[in-house]
C-alpha cells in the first residue's frame, strides 16, 4: 500500500475483554514497530520485528501483550484483559531497513484504544 | 539504552519567526541516528528531519535545520520562518535499532 495502515482507527472496549489491533505496513518493509502513546507522553516502544528474526519484545509491559508477524507483512497487536491503564494511542511504524540505521520509520495513524 | 530529553513542554512563536526545540540525549551505542518527527493532531507521525551521528555537517530540510552537538549530546531543531502549518507536537527521538523518543514539545505558532 501506500502508506503504513492500522486498524481499527479507534476501538473501544470493557475492562477484562481482549482486544487485536492490526497493522499492515508498506509492501517491502522488513522492520516493523509497535509503540503505544499514552496521553502527554513520548512514543514508548512495544516490541519490533526484523525480518525473519525473533522479535524483540523487550518493551511489552506485561504477558498480556503480545504480537506476532504472519508472513512477514501484518502484524497483530493482542492485549488480553485488558485494563484501564491500557488506554492509549497505539502507534505502528515500518522501515526499509532494520531501525535507525539509514531507515526511516514510516508511521501509521495509530489506533486509540479506550478500555472502560 | 537510550534516554531522550525534551525540556520544554510547550513552545509559542509568531508566525515567521524562528524558534528552536531542544533535546538532549544519552546512549550507549556508537553508531546511532537522531530524528525530529512531528505529530499533528492527525497523529500521524511525519518524519522532518534526521542526521547520522557520525557525520559532523548538521542536517537541513528548507526551513528546518538542527543543531548536533555530539560531545554534549545536543540535537536541537530549528524552525526558520515559522508558519501555521508547523503547529504540532514535535518528537526527538535517537536510536540504531528501534528509536527511542522523547515526550514531545507542543508547538504553537501565534498568527
Amino acid at each position: 500500500g501506500a502508506g503504513v495502515s492500522q486498524s481499527p482507527s479507534n476501538k473501544v472496549t470493557e475492562k477484562g475483554k481482549d482486544v487485536e489491533l492490526r497493522c499492515d505496513p508498506i509492501s517491502g518493509h522488513t522492520a516493523l514497530y509497535w509503540y503505544r502513546q499514552s496521553l502527554g507522553q513520548g512514543l514508548e516502544f512495544l516490541i519490533y520485528f526484523q525480518g525473519n528474526s525473533a522479535p524483540d519484545k523487550s518493551g511489552l509491559p506485561s504477558d498480556r501483550f503480545s504480537a506476532e508477524r504472519t508472513g512477514g507483512s501484518v502484524s497483530t497487536l493482542t492485549i488480553q484483559r485488558t485494563q484501564q491503564e491500557d488506554s492509549a494511542v497505539y502507534l505502528c511504524a515500518s522501515s526499509l531497513r532494520g531501525g535507525g540505521l539509514g531507515g526511516k520509520l514510516f508511521f501509521g495513524s495509530g489506533t486509540q484504544l479506550s478500555v472502560l | 539504552a537510550q534516554t531522550v530529553t525534551q525540556s520544554q513542554p510547550e513552545m509559542s512563536v509568531q508566525e515567521a519567526e524562528t524558534v528552536t526545540l531542544s533535546c538532549t540525549y544519552d546512549t550507549s551505542e556508537s553508531d546511532y541516528y537522531l530524528f525530529w518527527y512531528k505529530q499533528p493532531p492527525s497523529r500521524q507521525m511525519i518524519l522532518v528531519i534526521r542526521q547520522e551521528a557520525y557525520k559532523q555537517q548538521n542536517a537541513t530540510e528548507n526551513r528546518f535545520s538542527v543543531n548536533f552537538q555530539k560531545a554534549a549530546k545536543s540535537f536541537s531543531l530549528k524552525i526558520s520562518d515559522s508558519q501555521l502549518g508547523d503547529a504540532a507536537m514535535y518528537f526527538c527521538a535517537c536510536g540504531a535499532d528501534g528509536l527511542t523518543f522523547g515526550k514531545g514539545t507542543h508547538l504553537i505558532i501565534q498568527p
